[in-house]
């Protein structure tokens, strides 16, 4: 069962337009949500997060927003470069109990901005 | 540098056998885990530690073992090696005191044939 979901395999933009990537959760109890972004050969490397006490983070060209309710989150990058060519990994967690510090992650986004 | 090392890089088993993955950090980070990465499948958590002498299972779990005798080593043992495990293996680390952002090695890339 795909607990952390992302339903679009890749994602193609402008540069300087806008790239949303989006995620939906299924899990009530994930409380925390984060952000990662990978290149090939190379580990993943933190971007941004959310707690569910917000609706919104920001962090420069970077904005999470959560939908508690639609169990959804999404990544608005504005403006898009071609260095943000990567694999987007949405992930989330629950602060309670014995999950705490286990991540559970979507299965990835590959965003390419064409020049 | 500070930061997760992961050895070693690239690796071919043959099915059967056992091979252990390293994995260190200097961040002095009380918490560490392992994923494995497979095409369309995102990242998937084998085994974490919450500290020194603390382990746990995650989704993935079969066919390996961990074992967290220091807060900066935390190898993975594979004990029979099996063509489904072939994968891309990450180790991952953070604090417990801030936010949810482990940092993660660069990967060993697996192969059993």
């Amino acid at each position: 069962d795909q607990q952390v979901k992302q339903n679009s395999p890749s994602l193609s933009v402008q540069e300087g337009r806008i790239s949303i990537l989006n995620c939906d959760y299924t899990n009530s109890m994930f409380d925390y949500f984060l952000w990662y972004k990978k290149y090939p050969a190379e580990g993943p490397t933190f971007l941004i997060s959310i707690s569910s006490i917000k609706d919104k983070n920001e962090d420069g060209r970077f904005t999470v927003f959560l939908n508690k309710s639609a169990k959804h989150l999404s990544l608005h990058i504005v403006p898009s470069q071609p260095g943000d060519s990567a694999v987007y990994f949405c992930a989330a967690s629950s602060t309670g109990g014995t999950s705490y510090g286990k991540l559970t992650f979507g299965q990835g986004t590959i965003l390419t901005v064409h020049p | 540098n500070a930061g997760v090392t992961q050895t070693p890089k690239f690796q071919v088993l043959k099915t059967g056998q056992s091979m252990t993955l390293q994995c260190a950090q200097d961040m002095n980070h009380e918490y560490m885990s392992w994923y494995r990465q497979d095409p369309g499948m995102g990242l998937r958590l084998i085994h974490y530690s919450v500290g020194a002498g603390i382990t746990d299972q995650g989704e993935v779990p079969n066919g390996y073992n961990v074992s967290r005798s220091t807060t900066e080593d935390f190898p993975l043992r594979l004990l029979s090696a099996a063509p489904s495990q072939t994968s891309v293996y990450f180790c991952a680390s953070r604090t417990s005191a801030a936010s949810y952002g482990y940092t993660f090695g660069s990967g060993t890339r697996l192969t059993v044939v």
